[in-house]
């Protein structure tokens, strides 16, 4: 089974307006956490936002939040007001205590398009 | 700034080369990870290394190897290049592995092999 699961290939969003990114996990670790990257074009991965399994509140950074609901295990990236710079592939990962606990696994990555 | 360096950022090459893909991380992280990304798969680990000299499969470690000789360099080899192995490579650097400590990546090497 998939670990990681985003299903949406391709968003588009116009600019200035919010757009949510879908993810959903499965786990069995009481423990794990969550990240969101972004992709531009140029190829490196940027480091977004993180959640952990036991925080309380909502992860958020600058633009980016984090809608974190845990018996649903989905871990949904919330990106406000829109830019054109935000046109990139997103991608959402997990971390589990389980075993070696270093990787991240990732899901399948969402291409976000940005339109004027 | 932490500084994940891949020698190539293309590199093309023949079915049955030997090639290796060469990462260097500045920052003294303890783990270092190859990864590989396709459209529609996302990123998938084929290696990571936790220490000088040791190692651990991934998920897909199937027609490659590493090296890890120095703390700073993770090498991923394709011992006889295949035409399913043209991908995106991605190699990330960690410190000691806390539960919200985040991967820094190069910037890839697309490697196609004809």
């Amino acid at each position: 089974a998939q670990k990681i699961t985003q299903t949406q290939p391709g968003m588009f969003v116009q600019e200035k307006e919010a757009v949510t990114l879908d993810c959903t996990y499965d786990t069995s670790d009481p423990s794990y956490g969550l990240f969101w990257y972004k992709q531009p074009s140029s190829g490196e991965m940027i480091f977004l936002i993180y959640q952990g399994s036991y925080d309380q509140q909502n992860a958020t950074e600058g633009r980016y939040s984090l809608n974190f609901q845990k018996a649903r295990k989905s871990a949904n990236l919330v990106i406000s007001a829109s830019q054109l710079g935000d046109s990139a592939m997103y991608f959402c990962a997990m971390r589990e205590v389980s075993g070696s606990a270093r990787q991240l696994t990732f899901g399948s990555g969402t291409q976000l398009t940005v339109l004027p | 700034d932490v500084k994940v360096t891949q020698s190539s950022r293309y590199l093309v090459k023949r079915t049955g080369e030997k090639v290796f893909l060469e990462c260097v991380q500045d920052m003294d992280h303890e783990n270092m990870f190859w990864y590989r990304q396709d459209p529609g798969l996302g990123l998938r680990l084929i290696y990571f290394s936790y220490d000088v000299k040791m190692k651990e499969k991934g998920d897909i470690p199937e027609g490659y190897s590493v090296s890890r000789e120095k703390k700073e360099r993770f090498s991923l080899i394709l011992e006889s290049a295949s035409t399913n192995q043209t991908s995106m490579y991605l190699c990330a650097s960690s410190s000691h592995g806390a539960l919200e400590e985040k991967l820094f990546f190069g910037s890839g090497t697309q490697l196609s092999v004809l």
